[in-house]
């Protein structure tokens, strides 16, 4: 069992430029999640899925974002034209179903 | 709407102290989940329990009890004995049982534990 696996660990972008960040589930993981974590803060759900399928988004997760899991095995995260705003801890999940989520690291996301 | 409320922004004890985190949540949901996590600075959030609402019993794991109280809408977390490796926040968090498979959660804003020699 290797954990959940986020790539990368940290990305420093500059604003307007678009970033995507990846993430590895646990191997027999149905449902995938992500999360965004500010400052002091708790994490925030941004989106999750079940096998390849996207089936709820946050009100957070705004027209610049999108999400895929096309094979319903890795994920990636985009962000297009990215904000200062944007800058925080993206975390990625997983889990069975109706099983407890595991975290991963996170890819901290700095914009300049 | 859900929420969940810990007070206690920075908790410092002494190793080998026992310490209490609170845990206040709202919801309107008669069937949910709550948990808690806990945050090292590697960034990683590691799982430590999950309890469903039905399920009222106290739990205790090691060093770590858990204390359910659907009466007050509280599920605080009891370290016994704190250690140096305890430091960490730690987050409570809240999900209804229907959703994202019980995995779309609210979390509050955690309570960091700092345990000193």
């Amino acid at each position: 069992d290797t954990g959940v696996s986020q790539n990368p660990r940290h990305k420093i972008t500059k604003r307007g430029q678009n970033v995507t960040f990846r993430c590895d589930p646990i191997s027999e993981h149905n449902r995938l999640y992500w999360y965004r974590q500010t400052l002091g803060q708790g994490p925030e759900f941004l989106t999750y899925f079940q096998n390849e399928a996207q089936l709820e988004k946050s009100r957070l997760l705004s027209d610049r974002f999108s999400a895929e899991r096309p094979k319903g095995s890795f994920s990636t995260l985009e962000i297009q034209r990215t904000e200062q705003g944007d800058s925080a801890m993206y975390l990625c999940a997983s889990s069975r179903l109706q099983g407890e989520a595991f975290f991963g690291q996170g890819t901290r996301l700095t914009v300049v | 709407a859900q929420k969940v409320t810990q007070a206690q922004t920075e908790i410092s004890v002494v190793e080998k102290e026992d310490v209490t985190l609170d845990c206040v949540y709202e919801t309107r949901d008669t069937t949910y989940y709550l948990f808690w996590y806990k945050q090292p600075p590697s960034g990683e959030l590691v799982f430590l329990i999950r309890r469903n609402s039905f399920d009222e019993q106290n739990e205790i794991s090691g060093r770590y009890s858990w204390n359910f109280q659907k009466s007050t809408s509280s599920f605080n977390f009891t370290i016994t004995a704190s250690q140096v490796v305890d430091s960490a926040v730690y987050f409570c968090a809240l999900s209804d049982i229907l959703t994202g498979g019980g995995n779309k959660l609210t979390f509050g804003t955690g309570t960091q534990l700092k345990v000193e020699l």
